[in-house]
């Protein structure tokens, strides 16, 4: 298994709260992505970064920022939370069998009241 | 606009059949398609895929069909186990531009292998 973890990996917080979620690789691949899963939606990219300092929004980046200061940390924050954006939060990198394919990590629950 | 669709929220089969799950995609553009499967809370794990070069692609028990015409693939699983009960997303990517990779998914199909 791709070493990805997440962190943390269940949160409760409230509307207008800022949140950063955090995720951590050992591969040092290059690319990462942050996705959200919801009911009825499957799996929808936020955003993604190619490289140290490289990012690019999804199709989903209203509300949410990232951040890649290092090879092996990808942040995703939500500058104020909305109930809108309770959802579950994977993130993923790519490089293992090639640049297509995706591991992902064990996901975020996220509960915005 | 969707362009991975996967149009049965849901399959249940009999333990040993065989399962098919499908995928129609709009976008011709794609040159890679995947499949992951994920149970609950856990992250998706990735299954098997096919480049757009391939018609078929076997791994043990699950195989992945290709139709590039109808812009159409399926995935096989070859006898069911009641293991296999997951929901199953279907994904394909896009080379947009040398080295970005990005996946576009369906909203997946819940499989229920009944023993």
């Amino acid at each position: 298994d791709a070493g990805i973890t997440q962190s943390p990996r269940h949160k409760v917080t409230e509307t207008g709260t800022p949140v950063t979620l955090r995720c951590h690789q050992t591969e040092n691949h290059r690319y990462m992505y942050w996705y959200r899963q919801d009911p009825g939606h499957g799996l929808r990219l936020i955003h993604y970064s190619y490289g140290v300092k490289d990012t690019d929004k999804g199709e989903v980046s209203d509300g949410y920022s990232v951040s890649r200061s290092k090879t092996e940390d990808f942040l995703l924050t939500l500058e104020s939370a909305t109930s809108s954006q309770t959802s579950v939060y994977f993130c993923a990198i790519s490089g293992v069998r090639g640049q297509e394919t995706q591991y992902f990590g064990p996901g975020t629950r996220l509960l915005v009241l | 606009d969707q362009q991975v669709k996967q149009n049965s929220p849901s399959l249940s089969v009999q333990e040993g059949r065989i399962s098919i799950l499908n995928c129609d995609y709009t976008n011709s553009m794609f040159d890679y398609f995947l499949w992951y499967k994920k149970y609950p809370a856990e992250g998706p794990t990735f299954l098997i895929s096919i480049s757009s070069i391939k018609d078929k692609n076997e791994d043990g028990r699950f195989t992945v069909f290709l139709n590039k015409s109808a812009k159409h693939l399926s995935l096989h699983i070859v006898p069911s186990q009641p293991g296999d009960s997951a929901v199953y997303f279907c994904a394909a990517s896009l080379n947009s531009g040398g080295s970005n990779y990005k996946l576009t998914f369906g909203k997946g199909t819940l499989l229920t292998v009944n023993p």
